[in-house]
């Protein structure tokens, strides 16, 4: 089973601060996406940020940017400037570029604190 | 800007009673998908349809069942509901492949 891995259960950044949350998968596939969603205590599931892998380039969304790396299979999710409303659930997930599997596995998730 | 809707958002049943859970979307997408979400679990697919006609199983397939409507709507069965059913259920949309996927508010689901 191709899975993802987030090691980090709990973190917590003071507000305007930067934090990283960790993630790693394990796939045999060359070319796949990698998406980071959070999750509100409202309980939506919303895309922060998503990643193709054959993209040597990390991507960015305002104050969302991820560090990729291809060959450790690593794929953190950097926040900064931190704010109240980040306060949520973060997951990590990977799909398949080939039709068929392109099915999203999630990781368990990092519950991140914002301290005022 | 309805994009997946889901009925209902909460219920509770007994025990060996059934239940369909309803997903529609609005973005002409091809691919459908239904996840339970446990706590300290992730989010768990359970069915999925890549395009109408069409139903596959998930991780979690066991005590379900699914039908692809019509492009629009995929439903969720359980046919005999069990407390290991408990859950939180997301249903989810996805255009083009390399497009993310597009989720629904969640229905809680309580067996007793």
């Amino acid at each position: 089973a191709q899975t993802v891995t987030q090691s980090q259960p709990e973190m917590s950044v003071q507000e305007a601060e930067t934090v990283t949350l960790s993630c790693t998968y394990d796939t045999s596939e060359s070319d796949y996406y990698l998406f980071w969603y959070k999750q509100p205590p409202s309980r939506q599931m919303i895309l922060v940020i998503r990643q193709e892998a054959y993209k040597q380039q990390n991507a960015t969304e305002n104050r969302f940017s991820v560090n990729f790396q291809k060959a450790a299979k690593s794929f953190s999710l950097k926040i900064s400037d931190s704010q109240l409303g980040d306060a949520a659930m973060y997951f990590c997930a990977r799909a398949g570029s080939n039709f068929g599997n392109e099915k999203l596995t999630f990781g368990t998730g990092t519950r991140l604190t914002i301290i005022p | 800007n309805a994009g997946v809707t889901q009925t209902p958002k909460f219920q509770v049943l007994k025990t060996g009673q059934s239940m369909t859970l309803q997903c529609a979307q609005d973005m002409n997408h091809n691919s459908m998908y239904w996840y339970r979400q446990d706590p300290g679990m992730g989010l768990r697919l359970i069915y999925y349809s890549a395009s109408e006609g069409t139903t596959d199983k998930g991780e979690v397939p066991n005590g379900y069942n699914v039908s692809r409507l019509n492009k629009r709507e995929f439903s969720l069965r359980l046919e005999s509901a069990a407390p290991s059913q408990t859950s939180v259920y997301f249903c989810a949309s996805r255009g083009l492949p390399n497009q993310p996927q597009h989720f629904g508010d969640g229905t809680r689901l309580s067996i007793l």
